[in-house]
């Protein structure tokens, strides 16, 4: 099936700094690709869609100049945290498609996350 | 390898029917699997199973742990036309997820 990686699995990084997080699709091309925060029992919370090569889409309440989404090509995104703060520390999730945005039942591949804790 | 496989990928059932999802799993270090329901935006968490044999409940909806058999089901009785979505399960380490692929339920009045 296909693989979509993250990196890094773990970071800790010290308050006010930027971390950059990666969501690679393996063996597909992801025209789309999905950016979730985990919360411990709870759902995932959906950040962003970004579709190849144009502007994430964010959520209400999610800050775009604190969220920063690139997705430059069709097997990577990238999340990149801007002056990360404690409350930011969370596990997050990104999932790719190889269908455009538009949601359905489509097919969507899971990364395995990555645990950031902000000091 | 890790992974999580489920089955069936997708069903059709009728309202009233009663239908039960696999997921098994193959991790290092397992913690916890989570069942989620995926229906418009982001999964929408069900259940968390740590310990084996132990059932939760939800109304309709029940899910067990086998950690022998390195598996849980999630069964929806009584299903309705609203319980149509992608079910989701995922293994947690405590540093990664590792997600199925879902099983894409779809009740037909």
């Amino acid at each position: 099936g296909a693989v979509v990686s993250q990196h890094p699995s773990r970071v800790i990084c010290k308050s006010g700094t930027s971390v950059k997080i990666e969501c690679r699709s393996l063996d597909f091309q992801a025209t789309t690709m999905f950016w979730y925060r985990q919360f411990p029992k709870q759902s995932l919370m959906l950040m962003a869609t970004s579709n190849e090569g144009s502007k994430a889409t964010y959520e209400q309440g999610v800050e775009k100049d604190k969220f920063l989404i690139n997705h430059a090509s069709l097997t990577l995104s990238t999340l990149t945290v801007t002056s990360a703060h404690p409350e930011d520390s969370s596990f997050y999730i990104c999932s790719a498609r190889d269908q455009p945005s538009g949601f359905s039942y489509n097919e969507q591949f899971f990364g395995p996350g990555t645990r950031l804790t902000v000091l | 390898e890790d992974k999580v496989v489920q089955s069936p990928l997708s069903l059709v059932v009728h309202e009233g029917d009663t239908v039960t999802l696999n997921c098994s799993y193959e991790v290092t270090n397992f913690r916890s699997l989570l069942w989620y329901k995926q229906e418009k935006k982001a999964p929408t968490f069900l259940f968390m199973l740590t310990s084996s044999g132990i059932e939760k409940k939800s109304g309709r909806l029940s899910s067990i742990l086998d950690k022998k058999e390195l598996s849980s089901i999630l069964n929806i009785t009584a299903t309705q036309t609203g319980d149509s979505a992608i079910y989701l399960c995922a293994a947690d380490t405590g540093n990664q997820f590792y997600f199925g692929t879902g099983t894409s339920l779809t009740v037909i009045p």
